[in-house]
């Protein structure tokens, strides 16, 4: 069975620093993007960050792009989100998702973690 | 970035009545080897997403055949040929053709 697991949401200040580990079990880790997709409250699905199943490529949503990195250590099977320069608007529920590839590309989020809730307050 | 709107916003059906809910997106999600990169999720609430269509019109692993996606390119549509009350929720489409982006979803409702 596939399972998805995230950790290390917390409430933290506006231009803090929080990283988010995911991990994963009932695959081969490896063979397989991940993704992060967050949701604010009472709004709808933004994705976040994705990551290649080697590691060797990701991707970034343009809100994050130079302050979020996605990472990967495929001998744990755990992919990480580390948040830099937190902003109040980066508040949300966090979700980690398995990818349907081994890249990021084309590639659908099959099965999801229950999240984990980052607060930035002002 | 590639922008998908979901008309409408909200989408009251009564049980056992069909439905279908609308994704058109600001560039075509027709790759060259034929797919259309074009997913539909079902976020219950207080549930995570969960991912019934790929590929515009293949079913997941485990989801009803009530469920059916069909389109191409620009426009797509979720159809489901009989509601139940366990379908209540936000329909969101994502496109994962350049980078990934969602729609704003459709929220379903039992009249």
């Amino acid at each position: 069975e596939v399972r998805v697991l995230e950790s290390g949401g917390d409430l933290v200040e506006r231009g803090g620093s929080l990283r988010l580990s995911c991990v994963a079990s009932g695959f081969t880790f490896s063979n397989f993007a991940m993704s992060w997709v967050r949701q604010a409250p009472g709004n709808g699905l933004e994705w976040v960050a994705g990551i290649s199943g080697s590691g060797g490529s990701t991707d970034y949503a343009d809100s994050v792009k130079g302050r979020f990195t996605i990472s990967r250590d495929n001998s744990k099977n755990t992919v990480y989100l580390q948040m830099k320069s937190l902003r109040v608007e980066d508040t949300a529920k966090y979700y980690c998702a398995k990818m349907a590839m081994a890249v990021i590309k084309t590639g659908s989020l099959d099965y999801w973690g229950q999240g984990t809730p980052v607060s930035v307050s002002s | 970035e590639i922008v998908l709107t979901q008309p409408p916003l909200s989408l009251p059906v009564s049980p056992g009545e069909p439905a279908s809910i609308s994704c058109r997106s600001s560039q075509s999600l027709l790759h060259g080897n034929g797919y259309n990169y074009l997913d539909w999720y079902l976020q219950k609430p207080g549930q995570s997403p969960q991912l019934l269509i790929y590929w515009g019109s293949k079913r997941a692993s485990g989801v009803s055949d009530r469920f059916s996606g069909s389109g191409s390119g620009t426009d797509f549509t979720l159809r489901i040929s009989r509601v139940e009350a366990e379908d209540v929720g936000v329909y969101y489409c994502m496109q994962a053709l350049q980078s990934i982006t969602f729609g704003h979803g459709t929220r379903l409702d039992i009249k």
